[in-house]
């Protein structure tokens, strides 16, 4: 059964500061990692993607991959109230014909004022 | 900016009732997708479509549920039979090659 697992939150950080999201998932063979973030009642919203291990740095986001240890994570630094949301880590899976992304339960982040 | 479009955004049908819900995915996209998400729950993979056939599916896409790319531009997910269990939010996506899915708005579909 293929697994992306995250705490569900909620995690609540103060304006301003680093808000740290972390991933793990269950086959080693997947090879495109995803970070979403869903509003309420909102559809998902690709905000990163990364393929290789490391990091991978877009304006306040960074998302880092740890291939070996099956893990992702999403950083936001300078967080702002307008990122209070759930972040959801996708992984894509292939499969016998078509690959497919399967989503985490996400965790849903609350910036404080 | 390039979006996937889906129509209705809110369907509610009765119980036993069929439900076309239909999705304009991102032109030069190749694949296409369906998931859905029950309240509260994690956003689940339903089917993906490919060169105009399915290529795979879940446990969850059983006989009451089809998909069609009837004229190159729709892309419709139709459900003959709808049951109570079935009430969730439907979102289409589409990608290109290796790059991350573009999620259309969603049709909110209600069983009564």
């Amino acid at each position: 059964q293929k697994e992306v697992e995250q705490n569900s939150g909620p995690l609540s950080v103060p304006e301003g500061a680093i808000a740290s999201l972390n991933c793990t998932y269950s086959d080693r063979g997947s090879q495109s990692f995803f970070w979403y973030r869903q509003y309420s009642g909102k559809s998902p919203e690709l905000i990163m993607s990364i393929y290789s291990n490391g990091d991978k740095e877009d304006g306040r986001f960074t998302a880092q991959l740890n291939k070996a240890s099956q893990y992702v994570s999403l950083l936001i630094r300078d967080s702002q109230p307008s990122d209070s949301a759930t972040y959801l880590c996708a992984v894509n899976y292939k499969g016998n014909r078509d690959d497919k992304i399967i989503f985490g339960k996400g965790t849903r982040l609350h910036i404080l004022p | 900016e390039p979006e996937v479009t889906q129509t209705p955004s809110h369907q509610v049908t009765q119980m036993g009732q069929e439900v076309i819900l239909r999705c304009v995915p991102i032109s030069n996209h190749l694949y296409f997708y369906w998931y859905r998400q029950i309240l509260g729950q994690k956003v689940e993979f339903l089917v993906s479509f490919y060169n105009n056939e399915i290529s795979e599916k879940s446990e969850i896409f059983d006989d009451q549920f089809s998909v069609e790319r009837p004229d190159g531009s729709n892309f419709t997910l139709k459900i003959r039979s709808t049951k109570l269990e079935d009430s969730a939010m439907y979102f289409c996506a589409s990608r290109e090659f290796d790059y991350g899915y573009t999620f259309g708005s969603g049709t909110r579909l209600t069983v009564v």
